[in-house]
């Protein structure tokens, strides 16, 4: 596998259920981002890690939860979701954070809350 | 507060050029990036700028005015492929990313 990898792609839950969200990157890099993309909308950063340690949080609800157990893999464990939060949820890397460095995505994971 | 304003969609023709503006307001400016987005996949980084002027690559240009927060981004002998979203971005001060809503471009034949 090379880049950004993201499972699963698709995902339908229903408000109860909890589930997690798996990015995996290869490029040997030290920043991990995960964004939701809603239609229409700016992409909104949720979480940022760099060597592992959250960096950034922007005011994301509860029940969102991150996880960065190394520096390759990147998790985002969901519980009791609400409608609105049906979008795609996109995971990014970067060499390190800031400066030049550009983002490499992974395919993102449309999530649809039932 | 901090903003990116670009045109939710634009139309253009097979062949000619098209200019895709962008203009920010942001705490601190630490770089400008563009990625292209199509349809149900992932951004893809197109270019960055951080000095003021132009920055070629191949088909696609961009310019950046730090003193008018501005920028463009230029598509040449356009192809149907470049039918897809472009994605303007700006680094603050404390080199947080602030995104645009995309720009829209349909290429018609």
């Amino acid at each position: 596998e090379t880049g950004v990898t993201q499972t699963p792609r698709h995902l339908v839950m229903g408000m109860t259920n909890k589930k997690s969200l798996k990015c995996e990157q290869h490029l040997g890099h030290n920043a991990m981002y995960w964004y939701k993309q809603s239609a229409k909308k700016p992409l909104e950063l949720m979480f940022v890690y760099s060597l592992e340690e959250r960096v950034e949080n922007n005011s994301v609800p509860s029940r969102f939860s991150p996880e960065c157990p190394n520096s390759s893999h990147l998790f985002l464990h969901l519980h009791t979701l609400q409608p609105e939060d049906s979008a795609l949820y996109l995971c990014a890397s970067s060499q390190d954070r800031g400066g030049p460095y550009e983002q490499y995505f992974g395919p993102g994971t449309r999530l649809t809350v039932t | 507060g901090q903003n990116i304003d670009q045109p939710t969609e634009m139309t253009a023709t097979e062949g000619a050029i098209v200019q895709i503006n962008c203009t920010y307001q942001t705490s601190g400016f630490n770089g400008l990036f563009w990625y292209q987005q199509h349809a149900g996949e992932a951004p893809t980084f197109l270019s960055y700028n951080v000095l003021d002027g132009l920055e070629e690559k191949g088909r696609f240009s961009s310019f950046l005015s730090r003193s008018k927060g501005y920028s463009y981004l230029l598509l040449k002998e356009l192809q149907m492929k470049d039918s897809a979203s472009y994605l303007c971005a700006v680094t603050d001060s404390n080199y947080q990313l602030i995104w645009g809503a995309g720009t829209k471009l349909i290429i018609k034949p």
